[in-house]
């Protein structure tokens, strides 16, 4: 199966909560991230949480990591129209590894 | 963090024709990585290039179709050769990225992305 794992749709009403979830199987990851894919854009890094950590909260983003379960799980608090994109979440083994990126999670923001 | 310049943002191009992608970086970096993400699909990792020796491929990706160049730490060439429609997709250099503490600030940055389309 594949390496890392996301659902591939989430529609979600402007204003509430968004969560976008990961699984992986790798327990070996070091640094787990989560971009941002803007129709017709690159890759913008959003987000990004180390092995040693359980959550981590950027303004309107938490990222909660369940090693135990190998579950990573992007919330965004207060979702607006401009959240619309595909969101990919990416973990590396050790520094100067690749990343490897999950199946991304197409975000649809209805007013 | 660091800044990539890719270019170009997008081309169609001809079968059997090459085109070669330009990135520069607005600092020095050790690895580079290239990325190829087909229509709908996530991102798949082409080879790593590191300054000095020859860049190391991923399974299912050779040099012969993909060649690359790092003449130096802020720049690299990704040349897509002998083009099929297949091979349309989007190409993308990544950089490691690091600010001070290397365990709080580790990343990776992206290029805006080449858009090829192969008719």
């Amino acid at each position: 199966g594949e390496d890392v794992e996301q659902s591939l749709f989430l529609s979600v009403r402007e204003g509430d909560s968004s969560v976008i979830n990961c699984t992986y199987t790798d327990s070996s990851s070091t640094y787990l991230y989560w971009y941002k894919q803007e129709p017709g854009a690159g890759l913008q890094l959003l987000t990004y949480i180390f092995s040693n950590m359980d959550m981590k909260q950027d303004q309107r983003l938490t990222v909660l990591l369940n090693k135990k379960d190998k579950h990573l799980s992007l919330r965004i608090a207060d979702t607006q129209t401009g959240d619309s994109a595909i969101y990919f979440c990416a973990l590396v083994k050790a520094a100067g590894n690749k990343l490897t990126f999950g199946g991304g999670t197409r975000v649809l923001v209805k007013p | 963090s660091a800044v990539i310049s890719q270019k170009p943002s997008r081309d169609i191009c001809q079968r059997g024709t090459s085109l070669t992608i330009q990135c520069q970086v607005d600092s020095q970096v050790t690895m580079m990585f290239w990325y190829r993400q087909q229509p709908g699909q996530s991102l798949t990792l082409i080879a790593t290039a590191n300054q000095g020796s020859e860049a190391t491929y991923e399974s299912g990706f050779v040099i012969d179709k993909f060649p690359i160049s790092r003449p130096n730490l802020t720049f690299s060439t990704l040349t897509v050769s002998n083009m099929s429609p297949e091979d349309s997709s989007i190409y993308l250099c990544s950089v490691e990225d690091q600010e001070g503490d290397r365990v709080a600030n580790y990343g990776y940055t992206f290029g805006s992305g080449t858009r090829l389309t192969v008719v």
